[in-house]
């Protein structure tokens, strides 16, 4: 009964190539996330949908595609992976927008390795 | 969004309570303060937020001072599992992309 899963749990890939992240949430959330969790802990806003639409895009390159099927869907597609790709990607979720009384709920995490 | 302050690391003894500090000056009225954990390996956690009334949930407590520069995270009865990064933020926007998080605090419950 996981709430925000993702998938895989681990991914090891060579640079240059092209890999998907997916997520999907059973809460029934309106609005969901991506994360970057750098090597210094550092945990940055990437993309925020809102009933399937983008709200939110922080410069991240467009080498980095979210694509959202449904609204309990929201998987994460890299381009010609970078070495400086590496991190861990985390999904969230929350019944809408506002932070007040929506809080974020957050997978488990994916972390990427790009060699 | 004000900026937010604190210290890098705690040791709390299992079974007491664990008080995290957190800084906030510049914080405005209409900024919220919220605070998340991470446990090793997990995804952040969201736990407690307030305005300015002290506010308890099933997880925790928080107490905002009166002037509202800062506040603190009570953990009642803190376990190992505890053990976590606490982050506090204070967000003006009301919208959750906008919750930015530091550094946060390493609690580290020991038995």
């Amino acid at each position: 009964d996981t709430a925000v899963s993702q998938t895989p749990k681990y991914l090891v890939t060579q640079m240059g190539n092209d890999k998907s992240i997916k997520c999907e949430q059973n809460l029934g959330h309106d609005t969901m996330y991506w994360y970057k969790q750098d090597s210094k802990k550092f945990l940055k806003i990437m993309f925020s949908y809102n009933n399937k639409e983008l709200i939110i895009n922080e410069t991240v390159p467009n080498r980095f595609s979210p694509k959202s099927p449904d609204k309990a869907h929201l998987n994460l597609h890299i381009n010609s992976l970078e070495l400086g790709d590496s991190a861990v990607y985390f999904c969230a979720s929350s019944q809408a927008v506002s932070s007040y009384n929506s809080p974020l709920h957050f997978g488990n995490g994916t972390r990427l390795t790009v060699t | 969004d004000a900026k937010t302050t604190q210290p890098p690391s705690m040791d709390c003894a299992e079974g007491r309570a664990a008080n995290l500090p957190c800084n906030h000056s510049t914080i405005s009225g209409n900024e919220y303060v919220y605070w998340y954990r991470q446990i090793h390996s997990q995804g952040p956690q969201y736990i407690i937020h307030g305005l300015k009334n002290n506010e308890t949930n099933e997880m925790a407590s928080l107490i905002i001072t009166e002037d509202r520069k800062s506040s603190t995270l009570i953990l009642p009865h803190a376990t190992l599992r505890d053990t976590a990064v606490y982050y506090c933020i204070v967000n003006s926007g009301g919208s959750n992309y906008k919750l930015t998080f530091g550094k946060g605090t390493l609690l580290t419950v020991n038995p």
